[in-house]
């Protein structure tokens, strides 16, 4: 079975510090890789999404996420985070395959940016 | 187009009743999907419609459970009788394509407070 394994519950930072946020995925095939972000009283929504190709990938907002096969990871990153990225992050992945599309979310992580 | 709606957005029941949640997912799209986060723990897959059949319900956790989608267009959770440990919030998403690579849009989730 497919597990996701997010490090950090709880992140705290101060406007313009740079965030990263790791996740690590169990599953013995070939999975699609997912950041989801929930605001304050908002949709999950999708933040960026890793399918094939370049493993590093740009999301909205400023987001990326580096995807490193050897280390089953695929770690958000934003160099400098602003008050407006106050959310929970969820990593997720799914099996890749035209049969397969539920996801498997980590466990969130809550980022707070003080202004 | 508009997003995928729940509703209600907050119940509070007691143990041993009945609640149905509803989802309206986004027009034409044909896979809709349940999650469920209960508080502390990740976001859980309960199950997948393409149109009005259930492609996959292995995440349901027991009979109390009953999903429907008439028609093929908006779905219904039936929880009955209710226990304390559905308490959590239900989400539901929907996809215009069966398959791991299309994006799933999230409705704002449903709260259910049993107690």
């Amino acid at each position: 079975a497919q597990s996701v394994s997010q490090h950090n519950h709880h992140v705290i930072l101060s406007e313009a510090a740079s965030l990263e946020l790791g996740c690590n995925y169990s599953y013995g095939g070939t999975v699609n890789l997912f950041w989801y972000v929930q605001y304050p009283g908002q949709h999950l929504q999708l933040l960026l999404k890793y399918f094939s190709g370049d493993p590093l990938v740009k999301g909205i907002k400023g987001f990326e996420a580096e995807f490193i096969k050897s280390k089953f990871s695929f770690n958000l990153r934003k160099p400098s985070v602003q008050w407006s990225d106050t959310a929970e992050y969820f990593c997720a992945v799914n099996r890749r395959g035209s049969g397969y599309s539920t996801l498997t979310f980590g466990k969130g992580t809550m980022l707070l940016v003080s202004p | 187009e508009a997003g995928v709606t729940q509703f209600p957005s907050h119940s509070v029941i007691e143990k041993g009743q009945t609640v149905t949640l509803r989802c309206d997912p986004i027009s034409g799209h044909d896979n809709l999907y349940w999650y469920r986060r209960v508080m502390g723990k990740e976001i859980k897959f309960l199950l997948h419609f393409v149109k009005e059949s259930k492609q996959d319900e292995s995440g349901m956790p027991n009979n109390r459970f009953l999903a429907e989608r008439t028609g093929g267009t908006y779905s219904t959770l039936k929880v009955q009788p209710a226990e304390l440990e559905d308490s959590g919030v239900y989400f539901c998403a929907s996809s215009r394509n069966t398959g791991s690579s299309y994006e799933q849009y999230f409705g704002p989730g449903t709260r259910l407070t049993v107690t």
